[in-house]
């Protein structure tokens, strides 16, 4: 199984802020690349699932972008507020495993 | 719609006992799937199904069984339960596979802490 990657592992910022951060995955056979958002004591919530290269979706203040071609997506968060603190996975089909999580990067927004 | 529904929220067993973990959806999803999650190691898949009657291994399958007879109910069971099966259980459906736009998004239920003694 090829690893699903996400950069960095935790992020501080200040209310206000915008800021992004990095999925990389493996782009051979690709198929689709999924954003989740976890918040503490809660279970993770679909935010997108991206098919095409160049791809760009957005919910409110968060946008996604997608590189089939080099393996990476990103996410950007736009003024960011407290309630947007939580951990953000993607996942991306590998090899014969359907879906395979990243690590995760830890959001904190301190007002 | 109740979403997709666990039980038990909590158990904690004993090694060498069994037991099976309660997964169901209302959504008519034809996928679904058990993922554990520890510390450190992100969300990893059991196994999964496609459809009734049809299961198949994920990445960390060992220890642990599946069935499907209904598209409703998605059971786990532990066979003989070890320390290293200390875990929290996430079930997730979907109305298609993850590999697809439009109908892989995973609809996750809220999760069965086990701890194993």
């Amino acid at each position: 199984i090829l690893n699903v990657e996400q950069s960095p592992q935790s992020l501080h910022v200040q209310e206000g802020d915008s800021t992004n951060f990095t999925c990389s995955f493996p782009s051979s056979n690709f198929y689709a690349l999924h954003w989740y958002r976890w918040e503490t004591a809660k279970s993770p919530e679909a935010l997108f699932v991206m098919t095409l290269n160049g791809d760009e979706k957005k919910k409110g203040r968060i946008s996604a972008t997608l590189n089939t071609k080099e393996g990476y997506s990103y996410l950007y968060i736009k003024g960011s507020q407290p309630e947007d603190s939580a951990t953000y996975l993607c996942a991306s089909p590998s090899g014969n495993t359907p879906l395979v999580f990243g690590k995760g990067t830890r959001l904190s927004v301190i007002a | 719609n109740a979403g997709v529904t666990q039980t038990p929220k909590f158990q904690v067993l004993k090694t060498g006992q069994s037991m099976t973990l309660q997964c169901a959806q209302d959504m008519n999803h034809e996928y679904m799937s058990w993922y554990r999650q520890d510390p450190g190691m992100g969300l990893r898949l059991i196994h999964y199904s496609v459809g009734a009657g049809i299961t198949d291994q994920g990445e960390v399958p060992n220890g642990y069984n599946v069935s499907r007879s209904t598209t409703e109910d998605f059971p786990l069971r532990l066979l003989s339960a070890a320390p290293s099966q200390t875990s929290v259980y996430f079930c997730a459906s979907s109305s298609g596979q993850p590999y697809f736009y439009g109908s892989g998004e995973q609809y996750f239920g809220p999760g069965t802490r086990l701890t194993v003694t």
